[in-house]
């Protein structure tokens, strides 16, 4: 089964610095999406960005961009120019090509520290 | 502004009570999908529709779940009889699938029903 690790349960970062969140998944699958959702204290689920796998060129949404390491597994988010705004929990979620379901991280909280 | 709303937004019962809650997905979303989010099992699928039909429950306590699409625009997940351990938010998503079930477009999540059972 597919399982995604989030291993940084809190992070926290100086407005308008950068800040990196980490995550990690495991599949025997070659085509896949990626995803990274935030939800802040309203608990709307809020979807940031997305990650198909078969493309090798990481995906971007203004301040948002990732770090796509197929080979390693890896799923990293950059959030460029922090704003107060932004804190949130933030899940990296993996989704089978062809399937349904999403599979979610354990979610990292982000702090931004004014 | 479209948007998956969900009803109602809090809801606390006692243990032994029935629990509705409910869904309208985004007005041509054919694919909606139910997920439980706990501070111990984070976010997991309980079930899935596609059509109206239900497509996966595997993620669902059979023997108090129930969830089911009366018409498109409306989606509900009943617990009967509800138990503490069943406190969680509950999500609903919507999204359009084509091609069958090979391909699926993003899921928009509602706001969830905080659902504290004493």
């Amino acid at each position: 089964a597919q399982t995604v690790t989030q291993s940084q349960p809190e992070m926290s970062v100086q407005e308008a610095e950068t800040v990196t969140l980490s995550c990690t998944y495991d599949t025997s699958e070659s085509d896949y999406y990626l995803f990274w959702y935030k939800q802040p204290p309203s608990r709307q689920m809020i979807l940031v960005i997305r990650q198909e796998a078969y493309k090798q060129q990481n995906a971007t949404e203004n301040r948002f961009s990732v770090n796509f390491q197929k080979a390693a597994k890896s799923f990293s988010l950059k959030i460029s120019d922090s704003q107060l705004g932004d804190a949130a929990m933030y899940f990296c979620a993996y989704r089978e090509w062809g399937a349904q379901k999403l599979v979610f991280g354990q979610g990292t909280r982000l702090t931004i520290n004014p | 502004d479209a948007r998956v709303t969900q009803t109602p937004r809090h809801k606390v019962t006692e243990m032994g009570q029935e629990v509705t809650m409910r869904c309208q997905p985004i007005l041509g979303h054919n694919t909606v999908f139910w997920y439980r989010q706990t501070m111990m099992q984070g976010l997991e699928l309980l079930a899935y529709f596609r059509n109206r039909a239900p497509l996966d429950d595997s993620g669902m306590p059979k023997d108090r779940f129930s969830a089911e699409m009366p018409d498109a625009t409306l989606a509900t997940l009943k617990i009967q009889p509800s138990e503490p351990r069943d406190s969680a938010v509950y999500f609903c998503a919507s999204g359009l699938g084509q091609g069958g079930q090979t391909f699926l477009y993003e899921q928009y999540f509602g706001p969830g029903t905080r659902l504290t059972v004493t």
